[in-house]
């Protein structure tokens, strides 16, 4: 099994929807969580943070379910310029938290 | 402008020679990462670093190496031993708590190598 498994994807959904991505991770000691995004043929950006149960900036929402060991990503009104992929990321436990463990991502095609 | 840099943005090598990528950051961070990202894939770690003049391997680390003699500079080398070094190449620095795990991680542009 994955450390932390995405669904590829693609998403493909019409401008101003509602979207929402789902990650499971296997290490319960995990402490920190994050989104990041990543444009084609270029670097990770982070996008959110979530140490505790969850985390909401503008149109963008993440929720931490620690019981069930699953992170969520929910994105209102999307935006054509949201096209991007969606890495789940998650630290290691206490002794190596300095490690980020990423998903294979996303994929979400916002459409006119 | 603080960030982390990365160069060349291309590389073409030959296959057989070692070739260095450049990674410099002025954010004052005290680690610093190398990621191998291959088409379809999540980034997996080759090496890093937690303070200078010392280094560890990552999950990857096998036909590379690296150095850690400033703060701002992380350079590696991809050895001729790597056996399929054709990748994206993320390096990354960071600086928070590690104790409570809240530590982000800031990515360079990369560099894309292609061994020809």
């Amino acid at each position: 099994r994955k450390e932390v498994e995405q669904d590829p994807g693609p998403f493909n959904v019409p401008e101003g929807a509602t979207v929402a991505f789902n990650c499971t991770y296997s290490n319960s000691a995990s402490q920190s969580f994050f989104w990041y995004r990543q444009d084609c043929r270029k670097e990770p950006k982070l996008l959110m943070s979530v140490y505790s149960s969850g985390n909401e900036d503008g149109r963008f929402t993440a929720q931490l379910n620690r019981a069930s060991q699953y992170i969520s990503l929910l994105i209102r009104d999307s935006k054509l310029s949201d096209s991007a992929t969606y890495l789940c990321v998650v630290t290691g436990a206490m002794d190596s938290s300095y490690k980020l463990i990423f998903g294979s991502g996303t994929r979400l095609l916002v459409r006119p | 402008d603080g960030g982390i840099t990365q160069s060349p943005k291309y590389l073409f090598r030959k296959e057989g020679q070692n070739v260095t990528l450049s990674c410099e950051q002025n954010l004052n961070h005290d680690a610093m990462y190398w990621y191998r990202q291959d088409p379809g894939q999540g980034l997996r770690l080759i090496y890093y670093s937690q303070i200078v003049n010392d280094f560890q391997k990552g999950d990857i680390a096998e036909g590379y190496s690296v150095s850690r003699e400033k703060k701002e500079s992380f350079p590696l080398t991809v050895t001729s031993a790597q056996k399929n070094p054709t990748a994206f190449y993320l390096c990354a620095s960071s600086m928070g708590d590690y104790g409570s795990g809240r530590v982000e991680q800031f990515f360079g542009p990369g560099t894309r190598l292609t061994v020809l």
